[in-house]
Order: C-alpha cells, then sequence, then structure tokens
C-alpha cells in the first residue's frame, strides 16, 4: 500500500532556530496535507498543496509540493515554545484515493 | 476550535465489551471519516461516510462498524473490545468526498481497555 516517510522522527531545538521536515513516498499524490496536533486534542490543519511546486505560507510556516509529486517539506521559522506538538503529513489522490498519514514528528521547543 | 464535535472524551471499559462513540461534523460538511490512533501505529484510516452512505473503508476490523444518520452525525460501535483496541479514535470531517479536500478533526475518544 501507499506509505509516506517523515523525518525526522524528533527534533529538539532551541527557541528562535528554524525547523525544516519532510515526507517521501514512492507513490505519487494530489494533494499534500500538513497537520498539527497537540497533547490532548485533534490534529489541526496548517497548510494545505494542491498543485505540484506550489509553495505557500501560513505565517512562519512555509510548505511546499514536491515537483516529482512524492514529496513534500514544512518548514518553520524562528520558532517559540508554542510550536511544540506533533507534526504530520498526509497526501490524497494517489491510487487508492484515501489521505494517507505519516508517523508524524516530534518537535520540542527549548526556550 | 475545529467545529468537529466528538463524545464521550474519554472511555474507559473491559475486555469482550461494546461502545460507541459519537462524532458531529462542522455545519456543512457531508463526509465523516474515522481514524485510529495508537503509538506504534500513528494515525490509521477506518472508515468514510458521506450523506448517508459508506463511502470508503480503509483498515477497519470486522469488529468494528460505523453509520451515518440523516443528521449527518457518525456513530463508531466497537464490539468484542480487546486489549490492543485501546487508542485514540478521531473523527474528521470535510465538505464532499472527494480525497483532496482537507479533513478537519475533532479532539478524540480516547478508549482505554482493561
Amino acid at each position: 500500500g501507499q506509505q509516506l516517510n517523515q523525518s525526522p522522527q524528533s527534533m529538539f531545538i532551541q527557541e528562535g532556530e528554524d525547523v525544516s521536515m519532510n515526507c517521501t513516498s514512492s507513490s505519487i499524490f494530489n494533494t499534500w496535507l500538513w497537520y498539527k496536533q497537540d497533547p490532548g486534542e485533534g490534529p489541526v490543519l496548517l497548510i494545505a498543496l494542491y498543485k505540484a511546486g506550489e509553495l505557500t505560507s501560513n505565517g512562519r510556516l512555509t510548505a511546499q509540493f514536491g515537483i516529482t509529486r512524492k514529496d513534500s517539506f514544512l518548514n518553520i521559522s524562528a520558532s517559540i515554545p508554542s510550536d511544540v506538538g506533533i507534526y504530520f503529513c498526509g497526501a490524497s489522490g494517489g491510487s487508492n484515493y484515501k489521505l494517507t498519514f505519516g508517523k508524524g514528528t516530534l518537535l520540542t521547543v527549548n526556550p | 476550535d475545529s467545529g468537529v464535535t466528538q463524545t464521550p472524551k474519554h472511555l474507559i471499559t473491559a475486555t469482550g465489551q461494546r461502545v460507541t462513540l459519537r462524532c458531529s461534523p462542522r455545519s456543512g460538511d457531508l463526509s465523516v471519516y474515522w481514524y485510529q490512533q495508537s503509538l506504534d501505529q500513528g494515525l490509521q484510516f477506518l472508515i468514510q461516510y458521506y450523506n448517508g452512505e459508506e463511502r470508503a473503508k480503509g483498515n477497519i476490523l470486522e469488529r468494528f462498524s460505523a453509520q451515518q444518520f440523516p443528521d449527518l452525525h457518525s456513530e463508531l460501535n466497537l464490539s468484542s473490545l480487546e486489549l490492543g483496541d485501546s487508542a485514540l479514535y478521531f473523527c474528521a470531517s470535510s465538505v464532499g468526498a472527494a480525497d483532496n479536500q482537507p479533513q478537519h478533526f475533532g479532539d478524540g475518544t480516547r478508549l482505554s481497555i482493561l
């Protein structure tokens, strides 16, 4: 089946640093989504990407839909303590037409 | 607040029992999705309903079933519960049935099997 390989699994950074995480797959997708999950809550949609090569920003967050349609990255600039959480990539439009998620990147920001 | 409401927030029960989890989608959303989240498996898609009809099925066990009612709320029924069913169960909703539409998640139901 389709799998998304999300990396890194976890990151420990200092406040103010920039962060980058990515998802790759051997399958082609039509949509990439990035979510953040805080403890005890459901995933919250951060950015949605619909076109290969598309670069979209949401405040300090920037995400890109890879040109090959097999990958996407998320960057967070000037991290702050409230950026702590688990970030998930999701992709859809593959052969099984379901939204598939990566296993998440746990981000810890030290003040 | 995503607008998706899930009840109950927590559920503790014993093996062999049956439970029902409830979800109210965002106003205007016709699709409801159910996911299971465990530490080692991440977010696993279970099933999707669109406007009352089953639309897509994922890794849902035969002991689990779901339905979507005319008012668009959905219920996930889990029966003959096993220890391994302990997990977070999330409901999400989207406007349409297409898989490229962003899904909005509720805060989940934490199910603990003792």
